[in-house]
Parts: C-alpha cells; structure tokens; sequence
C-alpha cells in the first residue's frame, strides 16, 4: 500500500495568513493526488486533483502542486471560512489511501 | 446537483449484521465507479470498497475483505454495503463517494456524501 505521510498534523494562523501543507507519498505517484477539504459534520469537498488542477468553483486562493513523492497544497490568503481538515489523498494504486490530515485554526 | 445521501447506520452487537445504502441522485448514475470510505471517531480516513459503474467488479480493503460486500442498483440509483461479523473496530462514520472520470477506479473522488454513523458495541 501506498502510505501518504502529511504535515503539519495542525497549524494555527492568521486571517490573511499563507498557509502551507505538504503531502509526500512513500512511492512514485505521478500526479494522481487531490486535496479535500473536511468540515465537521459536513461532506468532504475536494479542491484540488491532479496535483495542481483547481476544482470547478473553488476560490483562487487554494493551490496545489507537485509531482512524484512531494505534494503541497497552499492557501494564498487565509479566511475564516477556511476553517477545516484538509487531507492528501493518493488515487494511483488501490488501496486509495489518505494523508492523516492537517487540523487548520485561526490565530 | 450531485447528492449523495447515506443511511442505515446504528448501534449493532460485535458478530451482527447491518447494510448501509448511499441514494444518489444529480448525476447518471449508471456510469460512475462508486467508493466507500470510512472515518472512526477521531481518527483517519480508510478506504473501504469500491464497486465498477455495473457493478461487474469490486474491490474491498484487506481490513474488511470477507465480511464486507459492496453492491449497487442502478435501477434504483442506490449503493449499498453489506457489513456482516462486525467488530468494535468497525465503529467508524461510513461515506459513500463518487469519483470523477465515471468508469476509472483509481480516480479522485469528487463527490461525497455526508456519511452515516455505525457503533459496534455490546
């Protein structure tokens, strides 16, 4: 299986703030890799797959990048609305498996 | 729009049976490959099944291989998962999840559902 080793595990930071994750697979996997976002409660809403391809309607302000084993996801400026889980997810190989996500509050 | 809305979840004994159902609708349902996932309290998301647009073929993870079996209607629209010899380690909300590309299995998976809770416990 695939382990995707993500960090940091949370982060606190300001509104406006750039925020940044990293996601890194333990084999080769192309560019097969997305970012979702998780709010409690709610359903998973992806934002970036492919690496680096911005889901249809997703804010500007979220990015990916990568290719390979090192994956990073940004958010340029922070909101409030932001407030969520984010995770890596690799869909090269089944098993999918998921980063253990990244915890994102506001300072 | 594309929903998926999952049911079926509950409180059930270690050794008991349950089968969750994912209703879908907004999308050709015919012509996508559908995933569950699963998320015990606090921890992880792990993948769990995932079944062809004609159910034709399926895939089960190795921690539910054998108990677990996924299946679907078109007809109806409807996912399901049969969960039998449940164990606490079960315990876990259940997402139903549909990927991008329709007939990949190995594809993001750009719509989900809110999931349903299941509790294994005496």
């Amino acid at each position: 299986d695939i382990q995707m080793t993500q960090s940091p595990s949370s982060l606190s930071a300001s509104v406006g703030d750039r925020v940044t994750i990293t996601c890194q697979a333990s084999q080769d996997i192309s560019n097969y890799l997305y970012w979702f976002q998780q709010k409690p409660g709610k359903a998973p809403e992806v934002l970036i797959y492919d690496a680096s391809s911005l889901e249809t309607g997703v804010p500007s302000r979220f990015s990916g990048s990568g290719s390979g084993t090192d994956f990073t996801f940004t958010i340029s400026s922070l909101q409030t609305e932001d407030i969520a889980t984010y995770y890596c997810q690799q869909y090269d190989n089944l098993p999918l498996t998921f980063g253990g996500g990244t915890k994102v509050e506001i300072k | 729009q594309v929903q998926l809305v999952e049911s079926g979840g509950g409180v059930v004994q270690p050794g008991k049976s349950l089968r969750l159902s994912c209703a879908a609708s907004g999308f050709n349902f015919s012509t996508y490959v559908m995933h569950c996932v699963r998320q015990a309290p606090g921890k992880g998301l792990e993948w769990v099944a995932a079944i062809s647009y004609d159910g034709s073929n399926k895939y089960y993870g190795d921690s539910v291989k054998g108990r677990f079996t996924i299946s679907r209607d078109n007809s109806k629209n409807t996912l399901y998962l049969q969960m039998n010899s449940l164990r606490a380690e079960d315990t876990a909300i259940y997402f139903c999840a549909r990927v991008k590309m329709g007939r990949i299995v190995e594809d993001a998976l750009d719509y989900w559902g809110r999931g349903t809770l299941v509790t294994v416990s005496s």
